[in-house]
């Protein structure tokens, strides 16, 4: 059953501290990507990653960190330094570039609710 | 990328076909026409692209005018489930990097 699944579906971490959501697929796609969401908001970017061992700063990195060491998983770390961290967070991939030509179907996950207490 | 703009909100009823708009005045001739949903609290879900013609799949169509400035998602026959955000994007296929998620359309299918 192919996907993409991120764990946990609701997280709850106290303010000051580092909080890793995984994201993992089976789609054996290249591209993996993080967006935050807000509340009645659309979906802004974070990182992006078009291949193992290589990742982009998105729109709004600043307080994140990310690692794409294989190319099923590409986890984000909510550091202490992210000002406002409550939000929902989406993972999703795509099958990336081959020559000139993007693909850009992304899919996604279910998502990870963050709660800063 | 060019921008698009979609209205704020919408209403349809069970079982009649829903239309959402989407204006994109500035897309370039390389540029794709993607919508998505996003059910409440769950993930976006890919629907349809097209380039300049008309698109069918087994959710949706995707009807694109011939100046290609504007284009209309429809539902044929919606259903309660299909109440969601639907996200209009234009892209191009030689772009890399992330698809850019505005507000999108809120589709209300009451009974």
């Amino acid at each position: 059953d192919g996907g993409i699944t991120q764990s946990p579906k609701y997280l709850f971490r106290k303010e000051g501290q580092n909080v890793t959501l995984s994201c993992e697929q089976n789609l054996n796609h290249d591209a993996m990507y993080w967006y935050r969401q807000d509340p009645g908001q659309g979906l802004r970017l974070i990182y992006y990653s078009q291949i193992v061992n290589d990742f982009q700063k998105g729109d709004i990195a600043e307080g994140y960190s990310v690692s794409r060491e294989k190319k099923e998983s590409f986890p984000l770390t909510v550091t202490s330094a992210q000002k406002n961290p409550t939000a929902f967070y989406l993972c999703a991939s795509s099958m990336g570039t081959s020559g000139a030509i993007s693909y850009n179907e992304q899919f996604f996950g279910p998502g990870t609710r963050l709660t800063v207490l | 990328d060019a921008k698009t703009t979609q209205p704020t909100s919408m209403d349809c009823a069970e079982g009649r076909a829903a239309n959402l708009p989407c204006n994109h005045s500035t897309i370039s001739g390389n540029e794709y026409v993607y919508w998505y949903r996003q059910i409440h609290s769950q993930g976006p879900q890919y629907i349809i692209h097209g380039l300049k013609n008309n698109e069918t799949n087994e959710m949706a169509s995707l009807i694109i005018t011939e100046d290609r400035k504007s284009s209309t998602l429809i539902l044929p026959h919606a259903t309660l489930r299909d109440t969601a955000v639907y996200y209009c994007i234009v892209k191009g296929r030689g772009s890399q990097g992330n698809l850019i998620f505005g507000k999108g359309t809120k589709l209300s299918v009451k009974p």
